[in-house]
């Protein structure tokens, strides 16, 4: 059962511009949506996290939103830097044991 | 830099064969999870394991098999392996509390090739 969608597979944008990147979830009882950022040949790399009790969190160039009447969240990237390239994955916790992932947004940053 | 550590990084195995991958947990942390990644895929639930036992498993058969001992470190077996087998087999290491969804990371990963 995919719980949690990135309906979005791949996104190309300019360097210094803004990176959206949407993801779905249909179980309102998730606790926590993380975002994690992946390189080929290597283990996901946490970026950012919220509760869902909050709508907004915000780390460096990093901002998560959580709408939860729709059940959707975004990771927003200002400015996208070309290390940014990567596979970006969302990730959903439940009952404070299992993440519940979506299939990934290739991001691709060009110069 | 997570400081959870896995391995062996890469590995390949005959079917029918059994397979131990090995993870230490990050500092601090109580509660190793482990993944399978598929090619193209997200990370798959498999099991949890914190104060060492079981806490909580998804859908893989019961030959996926985990240990967690006194030092939060944990080990999952696999016992014959099948060609559908072959991923990338992450850890991730946690606090569990109340903020845990603050402080999952994840290891590198255990390449494991299945022929």
């Amino acid at each position: 059962d995919q719980q949690v969608k990135q309906n979005s597979p791949s996104l190309s944008v300019q360097e210094g511009r803004i990176s959206i990147l949407n993801c779905d979830y249909t179980n309102s009882m998730f606790d926590y949506f993380l975002w994690y950022k992946k390189y080929p040949a290597e283990g996901p790399t946490f970026l950012i996290s919220i509760s869902s009790i909050k709508d907004k969190n915000e780390d460096g160039r990093f901002t998560v939103f959580l709408n939860k009447s729709a059940k959707h969240l975004s990771l927003h990237i200002v400015p996208s830097q070309p290390g940014d390239s990567a596979v970006y994955f969302c990730a959903a916790l439940l009952n404070d044991y299992k993440l519940s992932f979506g299939a990934g947004t290739t991001v691709t940053v060009r110069a | 830099e997570t400081g959870v550590t896995q391995s062996p990084t890469h590995l390949i195995k005959t079917r029918g064969q059994q397979v131990t991958l090995r993870c230490s947990s990050q500092s601090g942390h109580n509660t190793v999870s482990w993944y399978q990644q598929a090619l193209g895929q997200g990370p798959q639930f498999i099991f949890q394991y914190y104060r060492e036992e079981e806490n909580g498993r998804g859908n893989f058969p019961p030959r996926f098999s985990g240990l967690q001992f006194p030092n939060y470190s944990s080990e999952l077996n696999v016992n014959a392996l099948e060609l559908d087998d072959s991923a990338l087999y992450l850890c991730a290491s946690s606090l569990k509390g109340p903020s845990s969804g603050n402080t999952i990371y994840f290891g590198e990963g255990s390449w494991l090739t299945v022929v």
